[in-house]
């Protein structure tokens, strides 16, 4: 069974960019939650889609935003990008309210 | 608020030593508890779980962790480690409301190298 995947694994933007991050789950999956890792804020929560609806947030600014596509497909988006957001953004899968499994991440560097 | 604790930022062990990571947790409700595992270049790869029932969990390469409610704890042990458990070892908890949420609350994370 393939894993979680994340594309694209490595990017470079500008301060006042956008970016859209794309994450598909594992085949069967219906809930897709995205992470933001950073060395000096650890792991943390952004928020969680399941048949494509936001079904749980963390504290996160409005720039950060989400969406699920009905083949469970999730993508993020991060508007005005500052410099801070520079991190690891992971996406985990699980079937519904269950274990979840990790992808690799998407390395965003903000300069 | 919901919180993890992890006391032991890095640890450093020969082959063979006995481990044990301490973690412990905030939070006023029911909570799931997990361990998950970043081996140096890899995914976040989930350890063991606590859900509900015996508070002695087992879970992969021979990790275990307990439960101890009253102590708000669940501390990861293996009685014998080996160079290649030297990874990124992460507690997590989420709030349980009668299953799981998917809003996991991590841990800062221990980082364990294990000299050979």
């Amino acid at each position: 069974k393939a894993g979680v995947t994340q594309t694209p694994r490595y990017l470079i933007k500008t301060r006042g960019q956008q970016v859209t991050l794309s994450c598909s789950p594992i085949s069967g999956h219906r809930s897709v939650s995205w992470y933001q890792q950073t060395p000096g804020q650890g792991l943390q929560f952004l928020f969680e889609y399941f048949s494509e609806t936001q079904r749980n947030k963390g504290n996160f600014p409005g720039r950060f935003s989400g969406r699920q596509f009905s083949n469970s497909r999730s993508e993020m988006n991060v508007s005005t990008l500052e410099l801070g957001d520079s991190a690891l953004y992971l996406c985990a899968s699980s079937f519904d309210a269950d274990t979840q499994y990790f992808g690799p991440g998407t390395r965003l560097t903000v300069l | 608020a919901q919180s993890v604790s992890q006391h032991n930022h890095h640890v450093i062990l020969s082959e063979a030593a006995s481990l044990e990571l301490g973690c412990n947790y905030s939070y006023g409700g029911t909570v799931n508890l997990f361990w998950y595992v970043q081996y140096p270049g890899q995914h976040l790869q989930l350890l063991l779980k606590y859900f509900s029932g015996d508070p002695l969990v087992k879970g992969i390469k021979g990790f275990e962790a307990e439960f101890i409610k009253s102590k708000f704890s669940f501390n990861l042990r293996k009685p014998s480690v080996q160079w290649s458990d030297t990874a990124e070892y992460f507690c997590a908890t989420e709030p349980a409301n009668g299953g799981a949420t998917n809003k996991l609350i991590f841990g800062t994370g221990t980082l364990l190298a294990v000299q050979p």
